[in-house]
Formats: C-alpha cells, structure tokens, sequence
C-alpha cells in the first residue's frame, strides 16, 4: 500500500456520461497530481493542486475539471465522456519538503466508456 | 515542446545479467530526473533520482547516469531478477512549475529465468 488511495478501482460507463474520481492522498503530502495513462499516449500530466490551489496544468481535456479540498483529497470529474477516454487515471502526491521528489501514486481507477 | 522518450520499447534479458534502460530528454531546463518502475496492474514506483547537477548515482542494485551534454539518461540494473519485470519510466521533473512530472514513453523490461 502506498499510502495514496484511489476510488472506484474500476469504472464502466457510457459515452455522454459524467463520472468523478476520488484520490486521497499520502498522510502529510499537500500536492495532489492527476495522470492520464492510455495505451498509446504513456503517462500524461493532467493537473496538480497544491493545498487546495491549482499549481499546474498539463494537457486536461475542458471537459475535466478538477479540485482538492479542505481534507486535502481531490476529485477528478470526467464529463460529456468519449471512448478515446478511455484509460488508467492516476493520482499521486508529493510533499517538496521531502529529501526526494519521487511521487507516491495510487494504484489507478480503470475507465472503460462504451 | 517538453518531451522525454525512451529508445527501446522492450528489453529483454537473461535472469542474473545486467540491464540497461535509456531515456533522451529534449529539455534541458529540469531540475531532476527521476526513475519509476510500473507492475501490471499498479501504479508507478519510484525507484531513484538524480539532480541534474549529477552524473552518477547509485541505490541498491541499480545506477542512474546522467549524461547533460548529449541529454541521455540510463538505468543500470544489476543482477536482473524475474520481480523486476516491468514497464521502466523516465522523467524530468520541473521544481520551478509546482513539481510537475513528464514522463518518457517506457520501456518493458522482460525477464527470461
């Protein structure tokens, strides 16, 4: 367990839907960061929230959107969905404080739209 | 644009010989450069860092080089074992925009007993 937890692990929905994904973060990490990974794009920056503000942003779809809150968990809210949507999304979180830069990820929550 | 890649989209190797990972990076404006290592089915693993002040850096059983003037970056593993079988990520990391992440495209490193 990596200490970084993400909910539902697996999503099946249909196109045109709306889904949202839940990522908790490691005890004391105040950056969250969203990752797309599909087959052919490898592992794409999404958006990074740094205590409960946006910090970056990566190449995110208008149709994503994205917050953390007061808890420091952040959801990712996928809309109007399309199958090229289709993907692993993951969450990892850092702290800058830390001695390494490494991000501690979540095992992933697996998006099938049909 | 930033972009990390990776040479070798699969590497195969003998359980028990050294294996070497290599990733190109076009930008130079990173503060890090950073290792995972991707099990089916979990997310990425950080395996080691280097600062981009470094050439060379070495953790247990694996070596990262950093070679900033033809922008090369490798993973030494030493002494493959069958459990590090796995998809291998490069990535530069920007301190200066919030910590943010790119990664390289991968590289599957199959390991025959």
């Amino acid at each position: 367990d990596s200490g970084v937890t993400q909910t539902p692990k697996h999503l099946i929905t249909a196109t045109g839907q709306r889904v949202t994904l839940r990522c908790s973060p490691r005890s004391g990490d105040l950056s969250v960061y969203w990752y797309q990974q599909s087959l052919d794009q490898g592992l794409q920056f999404l958006i990074q929230y740094y205590n409960g503000e946006e910090r970056a942003k990566g190449n995110i779809l208008e149709r994503f959107s994205a917050q953390q809150f007061p808890d420091l968990h952040s959801e990712l809210n996928l809309s109007s969905l399309e199958l090229g949507d289709s993907a692993l999304y993951f969450c990892a979180s850092s702290d800058p404080d830390r001695s390494s830069y490494g991000y501690t990820f979540g095992s992933g929550t697996r998006l099938t739209v049909v | 644009g930033e972009s990390v890649g990776l040479h070798l989209p699969t590497l195969s190797v003998q359980e028990g010989d050294n294996s070497i990972i290599n990733c190109a990076y076009s930008n130079s404006a990173s503060d890090y450069f950073i290792w995972y290592k991707q099990e089916s089915g979990k997310g990425p693993q950080f395996i080691i860092d280097i600062r981009s002040n470094m050439d060379k850096r070495q953790g247990q059983r694996v070596t990262v080089l950093l070679n900033k003037t033809v922008k090369h970056l490798s993973l030494q593993i030493a002494a493959t074992q069958p459990g590090d079988s796995a998809v291998y990520f490069c990535a530069e990391l920007y301190y200066n925009q919030g910590g943010k992440l790119i990664f390289g495209q991968g590289t599957e490193l199959s390991v025959k007993p």
